[in-house]
């Protein structure tokens, strides 16, 4: 199985909702990522897991709080977002620094 | 930090040859990979070069060159379907792989 499931595939929330993407892979890759892109943009990373510890935080807005709940599974809580949020949210894990990365079809969000 | 440029726009006809470059700066540099994204889907990954020289993989190529801070995708026998966005990426001594800028591929009959 060399599938990244990301859930949902699409998701509408409003500025003072909590919601959550999830992922989940059974590759049993040791780094799992998640990754923001806009429109015609490139993946921007926001958090490195590896094994099941954060290990890389970009900066991001503690509006956005990843969690990784065992080596098969990554979250990312989601509150008091900002529409400028909108964007596409994808999940990749990789066996090792630098090779192969294998992304989820990712969660189109819309903040309104 | 990090940093990889790539030209934003690249135009090919059908049944020819493309090549999409990639300047970078990095520290740590643990070679580079190419991403491969359509309109709408996620990437996939297509190559990936630690050492110099060219790796082949079908109609791909990618070439690197550590001296020079420089890597390139090569495309041939271009078909409407590679018309896509590509992506250089590398990651550093930790497991942080940055994107490069991006080149949108259009392949025109």
């Amino acid at each position: 199985d060399t599938e990244v499931t990301q859930t949902p595939k699409h998701l509408v929330m409003g500025m003072t909702n909590k919601k959550s993407l999830k992922c989940e892979q059974h590759m049993g890759h040791r780094a799992m990522y998640w990754y923001k892109q806009k429109a015609k943009k490139p993946p921007e990373l926001m958090f490195v897991y590896s094994y099941e510890k954060l290990s890389i935080n970009e900066s991001v807005p503690s509006r956005f709080s990843p969690e990784c709940p065992n080596s098969s599974l990554l979250n990312l809580h989601l509150h008091a977002l900002q529409p400028e949020d909108s964007a596409l949210y994808l999940c990749a894990s990789s066996q090792n620094k630098n090779t192969e990365a294998f992304f989820g079809q990712g969660t189109r969000l819309t903040v309104v | 930090g990090q940093s990889l440029e790539q030209p934003s726009e690249v135009t090919a006809v059908e049944g020819a040859i493309v090549q999409i470059n990639c300047t970078y700066q990095t520290s740590g540099f643990y070679g580079l990979s190419w991403y491969q994204q359509h309109d709408g889907g996620a990437p996939t990954f297509l190559s990936y070069n630690a050492l110099d020289g060219l790796e082949e993989t079908g109609r791909f190529s990618s070439f690197l060159s550590r001296s020079d801070s420089y890597g390139y995708l090569l495309l041939q026998e271009l078909q409407m379907k590679d018309s896509a966005s590509y992506f250089c990426a590398s990651g550093g001594a930790t497991n942080k792989l940055i994107f490069g800028t991006g080149t949108l591929l259009a392949v025109q009959p």
